[in-house]
């Protein structure tokens, strides 16, 4: 897996919208980026996913910079319950190699 | 809720003594995950399975297994427990292996405490 790089801890006020950025200079050709997030001990939560286009779902959205070195997860208006550890990962699926490596993450905690 | 369960949530326990995790997979879902969570070390992958056969390996000690049965549920054995094996294990699922294919959806996971 390429290295990810997050900040350490970030925060928003809610209703307004959280930029969480992930540098992955390393990334190779094939590896998606994937968003994690973990409130409070409670299992980790699939966020997103993308390799080369922007995407967006019910959650957030994810912008992919076009020389994939570096993305970011929005979330266009964050409430309380957004307060989570967030997880940048980049991993390429194969038939042998399908686990995820979480690295520290970055804290997001969205204040009232 | 994300579909996937384990049980029990919480196991207190004495060093030396064993014992096992479960995992029901989502309907479904033909890949199992089970990963540690220690305060030190963060979330961290110990193996997988798929479709009742061990796929990959992370940093899952000796006395650690686990299986994954012919109804897609899956154990985790641990034995021997020491102090440090003191941690959250979560089990994940995914429909499958190929690329793209990356959202594992992960269970509430089972507290196991040693005493």
């Amino acid at each position: 897996d390429a290295k990810t790089t997050q900040p350490t801890s970030m925060d928003c006020a809610e209703g307004r919208a959280a930029n969480l950025p992930c540098n992955h200079s390393t990334i190779s050709g094939n590896e998606y980026v994937y968003w994690y997030r973990q409130i409070h001990s409670q299992g980790p939560q699939y966020i997103i996913h993308g390799l080369k286009n922007n995407e967006t779902n019910e959650m957030a959205s994810l912008i992919i910079t076009e020389d994939r070195k570096s993305s970011t997860l929005i979330l266009p208006h964050a409430t309380l319950r957004d307060t989570a550890v967030y997880y940048c990962i980049a991993h390429y699926f194969t038939g042998a190699n399908s686990k995820l490596t979480f690295g520290k993450g970055i804290t997001l905690s969205v204040r009232p | 809720d994300s579909g996937v369960t384990q049980t029990p949530k919480h196991l207190i326990t004495a060093t030396g003594q064993r014992v096992t995790l479960r995992c029901s997979p989502r309907s479904g879902d033909l890949s199992v995950y089970w990963y540690q969570q220690s305060l030190d070390q963060g979330l961290q992958f110990l193996i997988q399975y798929y479709n009742g056969e061990e796929r990959a390996k992370g940093n899952i000690l000796e006395r650690f297994s686990a299986q994954q049965f012919p109804d897609l549920h899956s154990e985790l054995n641990l034995s021997s427990l020491e102090l440090g094996d003191s941690a959250l294990y979560f089990c994940a699922s995914s429909v499958g292996l190929l690329a793209g294919e990356g959202e594992q959806f992960f269970g509430p996971g089972t507290r196991l405490t040693v005493l």
